[in-house]
């Protein structure tokens, strides 16, 4: 099966920081990877699929970037509402599942 | 803009057994793959299991394999998750949502329902 790893699990930053966000699987995934926002009390949203297409309606300071084993989502300005949780996500392999990443919470310093 | 609504989710004990729903609305949900994610509140998100456009295909996670079956009815819209011999450690809120094309992720998801198996 595929482990998802992220990095950081945790960040504070301000608004307009540019944030990074890493995310590794145990083995290559090719472009299979999707990222995710989550807030409180809230369903996951769709930020980014095949690693780095923008899904409709996400605004654009999201970028994914990545292939393979390592992945990357920037949010180039910190915007108030950005300010949530972010997942990782292979889609590369169905047996085991389409595993997620551990997350990690990006916060106001 | 799609919707995923879930109901079913209760108070179980260990070892019973209980039916998840998923009704969809606005978008053509016999063409879509379809997906049960489940998250312990307070922690990450879990993969449970999918099952492709035509109900012929299905997968598990190796957590529920064996006890869990996905299925769903295209006239109906709905998607369905049975839980058989439930386990404290299957407590959870339970998503279903709708893939985005077969590897593309899931753009379409519902607001939860949630399962407690406690005694």
């Amino acid at each position: 099966d595929i482990q998802m790893t992220q990095s950081p699990s945790s960040l504070s930053a301000s608004v307009g920081d540019r944030v990074t966000i890493t995310c590794r699987a145990s083995q290559s995934i090719s472009s299979y990877l999707n990222w995710y926002q989550q807030k409180p009390g809230k369903a996951p949203k769709l930020l980014i699929y095949a690693a780095s297409s923008l899904q409709s309606g996400v605004p654009s300071r999201f970028r994914g970037s990545g292939s393979g084993t390592d992945f990357t989502l920037t949010i180039s300005s910190l915007q108030p509402e950005d300010f949530a949780t972010y997942y990782c996500q292979q889609t590369y392999s169905t047996p085991g599942g389409f595993t997620f990443g551990p997350g990690t919470k990006v916060d106001i310093k | 803009e799609g919707q995923l609504v879930e109901s079913g989710g209760i108070v179980v004990q260990p070892g019973g057994s209980l039916r998840l729903s998923c009704e969809a609305s606005g978008f053509s949900f016999d063409d879509f793959t379809m997906h049960w994610v489940r998250q312990v509140p307070g922690k990450g998100l879990e993969w449970v299991s999918l099952i492709s456009w035509d109900g012929g295909t299905t997968y598990y996670a190796d957590s529920v394999k064996g006890r869990f079956t996905i299925s769903r009815d295209n006239s109906k819209n709905s998607l369905y998750l049975q839980m058989n011999s439930l386990r404290t450690e299957d407590t959870a809120l339970y998503y279903c949502a709708k893939g985005n094309g077969a590897y593309n992720g899931f753009d379409i998801w519902g607001q939860g329902t949630m399962v407690t198996v406690s005694s």
